[in-house]
């Protein structure tokens, strides 16, 4: 398996257009992760699906961010609008059950001026 | 909620022998994670306790004493592609199994 890919894998936008960020985990694993990470906050989680089904959102920062995932290979993490507080970068992991591991993607690093 | 706390940095020499400590407070417990971040790469999975006591893999070892709320990371025989950021997880409460992260541990291994 060529491991989770994430695309773009950097994405530079001014405040106020959409952002799209896009993943395919491992094939078979049931559960995948969006994070965010930056010097201040570390790696942050914003959303976490099981079985395609969003079990927590909690951690996404405000209504300008929604994540789907239509079906078990694809996700995707929407920012409508940006901000330049959005720059970071943003990770997609998978795991094959909800306790064990997570593999992640390379990223998005994002930069939204 | 959850609190995780790691020193932010720390230095050694290669060859030598390091401890990277992780405490957390949480309301549950359901195992703890420890990932090694290179800088500019994804983290990639190191080791995973879910029973106290200590789990050798190679040249790192992890440790967990639930009671304590304690884990620690054991790096032997450094070597210069050790530098990197060490960060700890925990998975969360009831069935919920959400994983939260610590700040990490930047690791500078020098000659």
């Amino acid at each position: 398996d060529a491991g989770v890919i994430q695309s773009p894998r950097h994405e530079v936008t001014e405040m106020g257009q959409e952002v799209t960020l896009r993943c395919k985990p491992i094939s078979g694993h049931n559960s995948l992760f969006w994070y965010r990470q930056t010097m201040m906050r570390g790696l942050e989680l914003l959303i976490y699906f099981n079985n395609n089904v969003p079990i927590d959102d909690s951690g996404m920062p405000e209504d300008r961010f929604s994540a789907k995932m239509p079906n078990a290979s694809f996700s995707t993490l929407k920012i409508q609008p940006s901000e330049p507080r959005d720059s970071a970068v943003y990770f997609c992991a998978s795991s094959l059950e909800m306790n064990t591991e997570a593999f992640f993607g390379q990223g998005t690093r994002l930069t939204v001026v | 909620g959850q609190n995780i706390d790691q020193p932010t940095e720390m230095t050694a020499t290669e060859g030598a022998i390091v401890q990277i400590n992780c405490t957390y407070q949480t309301s549950g417990f359901n195992g703890l994670f420890w990932y090694q971040q290179h800088a500019g790469e994804a983290p990639t999975f190191l080791s995973y306790n879910v029973l106290d006591g200590l789990e050798e893999k190679g040249r790192f070892s992890s440790f967990l004493s639930r009671s304590k709320g304690y884990s620690y990371l054991l790096l032997k025989e450094l070597q210069m592609k050790d530098s990197a950021s060490y960060l700890c997880a925990v998975l969360g409460t009831g069935g919920s199994y959400i994983p939260t992260f610590g700040r990490g541990t930047s690791l500078i291994v020098h000659p």
